[in-house]
């Protein structure tokens, strides 16, 4: 099945700079690739996607990345806000065939 | 509210107790799924209801774990003899149809054995 790695487990970046968590998955049959913000006490929300017929997708601050023959996809958020501060995940898969890596909580210092 | 309601949001309980959580997706949506959250981990797949049928419960830990769907809308899941180790954060989700790719999440019912 599906395994989904994440790094780092922990990111602490300076009020706007930037921050980049990288994810690795072994089914080089997915072809989907939500990333979700997850806040104290809150279920996690989708903030971005890509499928696997795009290299790259941006919108506003945040931008992804995919690099299908090395199966691995990347977050990128530029300029970052005290509310950016929270846990991403990156997952692969659609629906309940979702996998889940095990999150980056990030830090963002005023 | 318009979006995936869980309760209760906590549960505390006593080891070998039996448990239930709710949860009332988006109106319209006919996927739902449950996971689980251990400190630290990102969620783990349990059981996809599409309509009222379970679609596919290979998460499921053992037979100490049920989950109900019985008019296509709210979702119950069930618990018997609670164990500490189930303790943690059972997130519900929901979706237009199982293959659109976004899941919408409740805020999740934390449920500790004690």
């Amino acid at each position: 099945g599906e395994n989904v790695e994440q790094h780092p487990s922990t990111l602490s970046v300076q009020e706007g700079d930037s921050a980049v968590i990288k994810c690795t998955y072994s089914d080089s049959a997915s072809n989907y690739f939500p990333w979700y913000k997850q806040e104290l006490g809150k279920g996690p929300q989708l903030i971005i996607d890509i499928r696997s017929n795009v290299g790259e997708k941006k919108d506003q601050r945040i931008a992804v990345t995919l690099n299908k023959t090395a199966k691995h996809f990347s977050l990128h958020i530029t300029e970052t806000q005290p509310e950016d501060s929270a846990v991403y995940f990156c997952a692969a898969g659609a629906g309940f065939k979702t996998i889940f890596g095990a999150g980056t909580r990030l830090f963002v210092k005023a | 509210g318009a979006g995936v309601s869980q309760t209760p949001s906590n549960k505390v309980t006593e080891k070998g107790k039996y448990v239930e959580l709710r949860c009332d997706p988006i109106s319209g949506h006919t996927a739902l799924y449950w996971y689980r959250q251990s400190l630290g981990q990102g969620p783990e797949f349990l059981i996809y209801f599409q309509g009222t049928g379970a679609a596919d419960d290979s998460g499921l830990p053992n037979d100490r774990f049920f989950a109900v769907r019985p008019e296509g809308s709210v979702s119950t899941l069930k618990i018997q003899r609670t164990e500490r180790g189930d303790s943690a954060v059972y997130l519900c989700a929901s979706s237009l149809m199982q293959a659109t790719g976004e899941l919408f999440f409740g805020e999740g019912s934390r449920l500790t054995v004690l």
